[in-house]
């Protein structure tokens, strides 16, 4: 099916504790998004990618890092994992904002 | 500051019944404005936008209302079915080219009773 495929699903991590947030699109979509969405806060951007090759801060860049591999994948990186940073990310991709998101699935994070 | 704000955390209402929700924002310029529909455990799906143009866009069940003097929009949704229980997210959009963006509230959780 097309779409976004985030990996992994759920992810338990100790604070200090690095990984990578997994993100591929097949909808040959230019712009990509990383946000995440805590209780009573909504949907935050992170970063984005408006095409292959750039990445900008988004709303609560702060202890992220991002990487457009190429057109398909977009991965989002924790250098250092926080409590703080406990959350459900979600990734998407975009032919141009006012065609709609599509979003992936969400990875649940926890930071213990 | 929060730009688009869903001051309401929740509404419930009777199976057959009009839903109504709410979003408010603060940046007169914004271009486009979306609604978004998400499951528990499961990504946002895109549901229905309206232009800034516009001051009404149907779909079915669902109707967006758009007042730009009041800069306020709403999602009406006729009749209400169990299965439109979700939480639901208004976004703006200011275009800007490749580097355009949505904006979301924090959400709204509806309940329809059977």
């Amino acid at each position: 099916n097309a779409g976004v495929t985030q990996t992994p699903k759920f992810q338990v991590l100790k604070t200090g504790q690095s990984m990578t947030l997994q993100c591929a699109q097949d909808m040959n979509h230019n712009s990509m998004y990383w946000y995440r969405q805590d209780p009573g806060m909504g949907l935050r951007l992170i970063y984005y990618s408006a095409s292959e090759g750039t990445t900008d801060k988004g709303e609560v860049p702060n202890g992220y890092n991002v990487s457009r591999l190429n057109k398909r994948e977009f991965s989002l990186r924790l250098e250092s994992a926080a409590p703080s940073q406990t959350s459900v990310y979600f990734c998407a991709s975009s032919a141009g904002a006012v065609y709609g998101y599509t979003f992936g699935s969400g990875t649940r994070l926890t930071v213990v | 500051d929060q730009q688009v704000k869903q001051n309401s955390p929740s509404l419930s209402v009777q199976e057959g019944r009009i839903s109504i929700l709410n979003c408010d924002y603060t940046n007169s310029m914004f271009d486009y404005f979306l609604w978004y529909k998400k499951y528990p455990a499961e990504g946002p799906t895109f549901l229905i936008s309206i232009s800034s143009i516009k001051d009404k866009n149907e779909d079915g069940r669902f109707t967006v209302f758009l007042n730009k003097s009041a800069k306020h929009l709403s999602l009406h949704i006729v009749p209400s079915q169990p299965g439109d229980s979700a939480v639901y997210f208004c976004a703006a959009i200011l275009l800007d080219g490749a580097n355009s963006k949505l904006t979301f509230g924090k959400g709204i959780t509806l309940s329809v009773r059977p």
